[in-house]
């Protein structure tokens, strides 16, 4: 059974400082990653979709990197902004179903300005 | 906006009520799906339709009820609910089978039960 853990579970942080995320997941066999952005009380942002064949993807100042083999992505933020703040998800797809997203319990990000 | 959109945002009913949360996606997407988030868990996906037929159960009480009437609507139908299945519900849709299965999601309704 794939399980998605992600660490910190809570991180606080001065504006401009830049920042790792990280996940973990047990199962190597995935289709995708993918690093989702969620505001309290609301639904989900997708931020950065991996495919299992990608190492990284950028989207402004965010980048996701993936080492399958070893079962781990990390979220970089660049120089964070107040705005940064929310809980941000991770989930992968397994492979061979193409539906299927497992999460993790997610990150909670505070940026202090 | 993510061309997903859920209502009611908020709902309140009793155990004993019958109530629907209702979604509906802009996309052109042919998958649908329902996640339970609870406080503290990560989401839980529920159901999973493609091309309006029900393709995964996930071990759901027989209390929620979905219905996808067509690859653009989807319901969860709700009956004599227990107060441990207040969470927040969302939807999401994604193009279905294929190497790119982005799930873009609706903002969620909030289900409290008495």
């Amino acid at each position: 059974k794939q399980e998605v853990t992600q660490i910190p579970a809570a991180l606080s942080v001065p504006e401009g400082e830049n920042l790792v995320l990280n996940c973990s997941f047990t199962d190597s066999a995935i289709y995708n990653l993918q690093w989702f952005r969620q505001d309290p009380g609301k639904g989900l942002t997708s931020l950065l979709l991996i495919q299992s064949s990608q190492r990284e993807q950028t989207s402004g100042r965010l980048n996701a990197s993936l080492d399958k083999s070893s079962g781990r992505s990390t979220l970089y933020i660049a120089a964070s902004q107040p705005g940064d703040s929310a809980t941000y998800l991770c989930a992968v797809v397994r492979g061979g179903s193409n539906y299927k997203l497992t999460f993790g319990k997610g990150t909670l990000l505070t940026v202090n300005p | 906006e993510t061309g997903v959109t859920q209502t009611p945002r908020h709902l309140v009913m009793g155990m004993t009520n019958k109530k629907s949360l209702k979604c509906e996606q802009h996309l052109g997407h042919n998958a649908m799906y329902w996640y339970k988030q609870s406080a503290k868990k990560p989401l839980e996906l529920m159901f999973v339709y493609s091309l309006e037929e029900r393709v995964e159960n996930n071990s759901v009480p027989s209390r929620f009820s979905p219905e996808c009437p067509n690859s653009s609507h989807l319901f969860l139908h709700l009956h004599t609910l227990q107060p441990e299945d207040s969470a927040l519900y969302l939807c999401a849709s994604s193009q279905g089978e294929g190497s790119y299965n982005e799930q873009f999601f609706g903002p969620g309704t909030r289900l409290t039960v008495l």
